[in-house]
């Protein structure tokens, strides 16, 4: 099975700066067939179900601010929030969506500096 | 609107059976694959299960592989998860979640099982 793997568990960010996520699988999750990277991710705040913020790594959910914004290919991906705002304290999760199982990073959780 | 609804958890004895719930409304349910996905007190999210549409295929994470299955109603709209040889483990929030093409783009609330003698 593929494991992600997210990068830092956490961080303190202050307002209006750059937050950056990392997240790495264990095999490459882009399909030769349609080059496109099979990752996700989400946003969970406390009590809530997580939401989808990005699909295909890097387009963006409609309703989704342009801060946040998706990279990577194959193994290695990344989530940017690129003016931190209160709102967005969170924890993030990626996920794989190759193949016939799905698997979620362990999160990584966003606060305020 | 989208709607998911979840139920069914309750406390059950370890070794004990339980089977949830996802009653879908405002959209197509007989197209979409739909997955439960688990997420225990403090911890991070784990995906179970899917299904697909017409109920084709289906896949599960090792860990309830055996022990849990996953089905679907689409007369009725609604998804469920049989759930045997409850472990202690097991103790979460389930969550059932639409698929669109293997991204989850609605979520349920969620229904809290509590594995516990």
């Amino acid at each position: 099975d593929i494991v992600m793997t997210q990068s830092p568990d956490s961080l303190a960010v202050s307002l209006g700066e750059r937050a950056t996520i990392n997240c790495k699988s264990s095999q490459s999750v882009s399909h030769s067939s349609d080059n496109k990277n099979y990752l996700g991710w989400y946003q969970q705040k406390p009590g809530q179900p997580p939401k989808l913020l990005i699909r295909w790594a890097s387009t963006r959910e409609s309703g989704v601010p342009d801060r946040f914004s998706g990279s990577g290919s194959g193994t290695d991906f990344t989530l940017t929030i690129s003016s931190l705002q209160a709102e967005d304290v969170a924890v993030y999760y990626c996920q794989h969506y190759f193949g016939t199982t799905r698997t979620f990073g362990q999160g990584t959780k966003v606060e305020i500096k | 609107q989208v709607q998911l609804v979840e139920s069914g958890g309750a406390l059950v004895k370890p070794g004990g059976s339980l089977r949830l719930s996802c009653a879908a409304s405002g959209f197509t349910f007989k197209i979409y694959y739909m997955s439960w996905i688990r997420q225990a007190p403090g911890k991070g999210l784990e995906w179970l299960s899917y299904i697909s549409s017409a109920s084709t295929y289906s896949d599960y994470a090792d860990s309830v592989k055996g022990r849990f299955t996953i089905s679907r109603d689409d007369a009725q709209n609604s998804m469920y998860l049989q759930m045997h040889n409850l472990r202690a483990e097991d103790t979460a929030i389930y969550y059932c979640a639409t698929e669109n093409w293997g991204a989850f783009d609605y979520w349920g609330q969620g229904t809290l099982v509590t594995v516990s003698s």
